[in-house]
């Protein structure tokens, strides 16, 4: 079985400042992992994914996460971040060739003060 | 494309009362999935599908049942609503293709079960 775990259900930061959002996640065979985001009152989109090729993933709106295999974890960075930040984030997994079964953890609101 | 739509955005039900909720992609993906996210709980999966003719159950899929006769659409049917079924569902579709992993969400249908 794969499950995520997302620390920290809130997270607020200024604008300008880093953001960090963690993921750690549990499988038992190599996984891709996507961040996704959701606005208020919207569905989600996709921010990025690792598939197995680099270990730096560049996603959208200036977003990155490193898959670290040693940690488990696959945590969503942004250098400095904007009001138009502020969202709901979802960290999710799935086995490979079974992307149409993604495992999410319960998500990390983002505020972003000015 | 309009990628994934979903109908209707919003329904209120009561308790026993029957629905169904619509989901159309216009991509030519293989692969739907129908989720149900609550407050604190992320997104778990109800039923997917990996072709036309073909479904099989996620996490969660008690009191909901998925046909899909088509590419196309992939309806999500509640036979006997209960209020355990308040939720937003989210309905998405992907392609088998390596380097397309990608699961495309539609906007959502909260539902409201008196």
């Amino acid at each position: 079985a794969q499950s995520v775990t997302q620390l920290g259900s809130h997270v607020s930061v200024s604008e300008g400042a880093l953001v960090l959002l963690r993921c750690n996640y549990s499988s038992s065979v190599p996984p891709y992992l996507f961040w996704y985001v959701q606005y208020p009152n919207q569905g989600l989109q996709l921010l990025l994914k690792y598939t197995s090729a680099a270990t730096l993933v560049k996603g959208i709106n200036g977003f990155e996460a490193e898959f670290k295999k040693s940690e488990t974890s696959f945590h969503l960075t942004k250098p400095s971040a904007h009001m138009s930040d502020a969202a709901e984030y979802f960290c999710a997994v799935s086995k490979r060739g079974s992307n149409y079964k993604l495992t999410f953890g319960k998500g990390t609101l983002l505020t972003v003060n000015p | 494309n309009a990628g994934v739509t979903q109908t209707p955005k919003f329904q209120v039900l009561k308790t026993g009362q029957s629905m169904t909720l619509q989901c159309a992609q216009d991509m030519n993906h293989e692969y739907m999935s129908w989720y149900r996210q609550d407050p604190g709980m992320g997104l778990r999966l109800i039923h997917y599908s990996v072709g036309a003719g073909i479904t099989d159950q996620g996490e969660v899929p008690n009191g909901y049942n998925v046909s899909r006769s088509t590419t196309e659409d992939f309806p999500l049917r509640l036979l006997s609503a209960a209020p355990s079924q308040t939720s937003v569902y989210f309905c998405a579709s992907s392609m088998t293709h390596s380097g397309q992993e990608t699961q495309y969400f539609g906007p959502g249908t909260r539902l409201l079960v008196l």
